[in-house]
């Protein structure tokens, strides 16, 4: 079964940028979406299909994909994007979630 | 505006039948490429796609659960159910239903339900 993988806890300091990576073999060629979940709440959808936000989203928030890596970027990074972060990817009639991400602000 | 709502037991017992309702609105699962998810996500863990219900009944499961589990739909009623058998203590989880239109990722989530499952 296709399997995403994430970096278990990615640290940002206030204001700066972090780089969130979700690898997968051959993810290029689909369609990666992202989701915040902040504690106790569920998840958002922050980017969908590699790099489009929904309205609400902050602009600070973008993604790309590069070979086999999909990378979600937070830019000036607040206090308030402390959270979980994952990668979804539809593989083989089934969703896939990657492993999740603990984003930490500093 | 699209809200989705889970409900169900809040404890069920080893072996026993686990059945969940998904009571949403601000759409209907009878427009064509609307779709209604169940995922789940153990404490801590990471979140788990269980199963897919779509506006003309197609339905898609996990394949590691799908031997234990049925999703259906009562359009009339804006709810999706879906059970899972012979839960297991490794069930425990909080369970979500999220809706996706078309598209394959989900835009509206529901508040999630935590499921204990202990004797």
């Amino acid at each position: 079964s296709y399997e995403l993988t994430q970096p278990l806890s990615v640290s940002v300091a206030l204001g700066q940028t972090a780089r969130i990576t979700c690898g997968g073999n051959n993810i290029g060629s689909k369609n990666v979406h992202w989701y915040q979940q902040k504690p106790g709440q569920a998840p958002v959808l922050v980017i969908y299909r590699d790099s489009n936000r929904p309205s609400g989203i902050p602009e600070r928030f973008s993604g790309s994909i590069s070979g086999n890596t999909a990378t979600l970027t937070i830019s000036r990074a607040q206090a308030g994007d402390e959270a979980d972060y994952y990668c979804q990817v539809w593989d083989s009639s089934t969703y896939v979630f990657g492993t999740g991400t603990k984003v930490t602000v500093l | 505006q699209v809200t989705l709502k889970e409900s169900g037991p809040a404890l069920v017992k080893p072996t026993q039948t686990l059945t969940l309702t998904c009571t949403f609105s601000g759409f209907s699962l009878s427009t064509s490429t609307m779709r209604v998810s169940w995922i789940r996500q153990p404490p801590g863990k990471a979140l788990e796609w269980l199963a897919r219900i779509d506006w003309d009944d197609d339905k898609f499961y996990s394949t590691s659960l799908r031997t234990s589990l049925t999703i259906s739909k009562d359009t009339s009623k804006n709810q999706v159910v879906l059970t899972m058998t012979n839960m297991d203590p490794v069930d425990t989880a909080t369970y979500y239903c999220a809706r996706s239109s078309g598209y394959d990722y989900f835009d509206y989530w529901g508040q999630g339900t935590l499921v204990t499952v202990s004797s």
